[in-house]
């Protein structure tokens, strides 16, 4: 059965960095685009950030363009998520999310799978 | 981009019909037949319920149904059930440039 797993959150200071980790199994993941999507305490989803089934497509939200990057590892089954200048905002549960359409150039909505999301906190 | 609007709460009994609003913009829900919707329950991974404004994917029960009029999308929940009570989100495709946003977010609690 398809599983994603979150890894990588954790207690971080403002202004350090930190990587997400999605490990996926039970699909083939290098035919799907992939998302992270965060939702901080109290509040609701907000999309961060997106990556197409190969790699070469990247979009991202204007609260994280220019701090994270999203990227992915097919040979690994696995998606990552580097986070730079990280600041208050930014405390949230991260989910990874798989695209429910595969062999798409611009990966979006609708999301068919999700993780059971990993939390970032950031305090000094 | 802002987010969708959604109530915050709405509430019905057991085996009553409660429908989610969810207002966009002609940029996002009123532009494109891309609105899913979302099932969260706190803790748990979110689960899509509808895609494509009235697409119900497999599995997920017929009491869940979808529309969309202008720049409104709409949840129904028929005939509730106690494993309803959760969160709901709507979520639109909002061009190349901006991709999905999401709906603030509804909790829906069965009386």
């Amino acid at each position: 059965q398809v599983q994603l797993v979150e890894s990588g959150g954790g207690a971080v200071q403002p202004g350090r960095s930190l990587r997400l980790t999605c490990a996926v199994s039970g699909f083939t993941f290098s035919r799907y685009g992939m998302h992270w999507v965060r939702q901080a305490p109290g509040k609701g989803l907000e999309w961060v950030a997106a990556i197409s089934y190969d790699g070469r497509n990247k979009y991202y939200a204007d609260s994280v363009k220019g701090r994270f990057t999203i990227s992915r590892d097919n040979s690994q089954n696995t998606m990552y998520m580097q986070m730079n200048s990280l600041g208050g905002d930014d405390l949230a549960v991260y989910f990874c999310a798989k695209d429910k359409w595969s062999d798409r150039d611009y990966p979006r909505s609708p999301f068919d799978f999700w993780g059971q999301g990993t939390l970032v906190t950031v305090s000094s | 981009q802002s987010a969708l609007t959604q109530p915050r709460s709405v509430s019905g009994s057991l085996g009553q019909s409660v429908t989610i609003s969810c207002t966009g913009t002609s940029s996002d829900v009123g532009g494109y037949n891309f609105v899913s919707w979302y099932q969260h329950h706190p803790g748990k991974a979110p689960k899509l319920i509808i895609y494509d404004v009235s697409q119900r994917p497999s599995g997920v029960p017929d009491r869940f149904s979808g529309s969309k009029s202008g720049d409104t999308a709409s949840l129904t929940i028929s005939g509730l059930q106690a494993e309803d009570e959760a969160d709901y989100y709507c979520c639109s495709y909002a061009g190349s440039h901006i991709q999905d946003v999401f709906g603030t977010g509804t909790e829906v609690t069965v009386l």
